[in-house]
């Protein structure tokens, strides 16, 4: 059974940077896009970026200046680096999982298949406060 | 960015009901790749279903998707006392990956 467990500080000053770690227990680390989600108080989901097993990065654009993502593929760990907070970034950050496959069809160039994310950390409060 | 409108805001319905929720996108998805999560309160969302009509692993017969393009429902067919939650769209075809306001669905 494959868990996601983040930590990191949950209480930052503005203008300080957000560090969040989550490890994957249990599970491959290739096969699979790693992203970070956030969810202020009461409101809904934003995607902040995904990183794969090999490094790839893609991040979402309103965060972009301020977001790092890395990968120790040797200890099955993924991070998040947000520079800059203010009380705007105050959420509760989730890490999550999504699987693809590589489809080779015939006589076609071969494509990425994605599925949802299925496996979720247990989210950390992050509050930003002078 | 691709937006996706969620509709109802809120569905006040009594178990047993049927549930059908909304999600209209701004643009077409590519290759319906639109998911669906339920969220409990203090807990992180759970996939339910995902390429439009693929229930995730474990998830019971009840839920079911479908639609393409830029409409898709999420129908609950009946509702149990633990599917009272919050429920996202989630749009992964095109870069930035968004997420739907949500539609509670509550206790009658």
């Amino acid at each position: 059974q494959v868990q996601l467990q983040q930590w990191g500080a949950g209480l930052l000053k503005p203008s300080e940077t957000l560090s969040l770690t989550c490890a994957v227990y249990g599970g491959s680390f290739s096969g699979y896009y790693w992203s970070w989600i956030r969810q202020p108080p009461g409101k809904g989901l934003e995607w902040i970026g995904e990183i794969n097993h090999s490094g790839s990065t893609n991040y979402n654009p309103s965060l972009k200046s301020r977001v790092t993502i890395s990968v120790d593929t040797s200890k099955n760990q993924f991070s998040l680096k947000l520079s800059s907070v203010t009380a705007a970034d105050t959420a509760v950050y989730y890490c999550a999982r999504m699987p693809y496959i590589v489809v080779v069809p015939a006589a076609q160039p071969d494509y990425y298949y994605y599925y949802g994310m299925d496996v979720w950390g247990q989210g950390t409060t992050v509050t930003v406060s002078s | 960015e691709i937006v996706l409108t969620q509709s109802p805001g809120t569905l006040s319905l009594s178990p047993g009901e049927r549930a059908t929720l909304s999600c209209r996108a701004s643009q077409s998805v590519s290759s319906s790749y639109l998911a669906w999560y339920q969220q409990k309160p203090g807990q992180a969302p759970r996939l339910l279903i995902y390429g439009a009509s693929s229930r995730a692993t474990g998830i019971p017969d009840r839920f079911s998707g479908s639609g393409s393009g830029t409409d898709f429902t999420l129908t609950i067919s009946r509702l149990e006392p633990e599917d009272f939650a919050v429920y996202y769209c989630q749009q992964y075809g095109s870069s930035p990956t968004t997420f739907g306001q949500g539609t509670k669905v509550e206790i009658k």
